[in-house]
């Protein structure tokens, strides 16, 4: 089956600077990328997501990418605020199956 | 849209009780998932349902555990008898699907379980 697998496990960065959360996955049939964010004690939320047709998609100050060939893809996070603190988890999705496979996910603190 | 409904929120019960933990699906969605999260294991994919089946089941870790989906709009997991080891916050999850494309999971809120 698919594997996912994701890092840093943790991430801290100061107000303002930039963050990135690397996966890589295992299975080529994979085609639909989620990312999604928890806060402390509540459910994760869909924040921006990627299919396999794109390279890259933007979302304000939140951006995905992808490299289908090294089957990575990347969360980008500018200007970060104490707001983005949580846990990020990237997953990866095989078309017509719609089981997600997740990542372990990395908790960002953001310092302000 | 009230989203994916989970209840109880919360629940302790004592080693070898019954615990019945449900999900009402967003209305429409034809996927739902139940998944268990704890710190050292992360997000695991216990079993998930298309148009109320049960398609892969091969998450759920023990016979302890049983899931039904008796319609389309409410699904129950079960775990009896229980165990201080499936202590864990157990999160239900539904999608819809559009032709053969995949669409993200909706979460539930969430039911934290506590066996001492």
């Amino acid at each position: 089956g698919e594997n996912v697998e994701q890092h840093p496990s943790t991430l801290s960065v100061q107000e303002g600077d930039s963050a990135v959360i690397k996966c890589t996955y295992s299975d080529s049939a994979s085609n639909y990328f989620p990312w999604y964010k928890q806060e402390l004690g509540k459910r994760p939320q869909l924040i921006i997501d990627i299919r396999s047709n794109v390279g890259e998609k933007k979302d304000q100050r939140i951006a995905v990418t992808l490299n289908k060939t090294a089957k990575h893809f990347s969360l980008h996070i500018t200007e970060t605020q104490p707001e983005d603190s949580a846990v990020y988890f990237c997953a990866a999705s095989i078309q017509g199956f719609n089981k997600f496979y997740f990542g372990s996910g990395t908790k960002l603190n953001v310092k302000p | 849209d009230a989203g994916v409904i989970q209840s109880p929120r919360h629940e302790v019960t004592e080693m070898g009780q019954e615990v019945t933990l449900r999900c009402k699906p967003i209305s429409g969605h034809d996927y739902l998932f139940w998944y268990r999260q704890t710190m050292m294991r992360g997000l695991e994919l216990l079993i998930y349902f298309n148009n109320n089946v049960p398609i892969d089941d091969s998450g759920m870790p023990e016979d302890r555990f049983s899931a039904k989906m008796p319609n389309a709009s409410f699904s129950t997991l079960k775990i009896q008898p229980s165990e201080p080891r499936d202590s864990a916050v157990y999160f239900c999850a539904s999608s819809l699907t559009r032709g053969r494309s995949n669409s993200p999971l909706h979460f539930g809120n969430g039911t934290r379980l506590t066996v001492t």
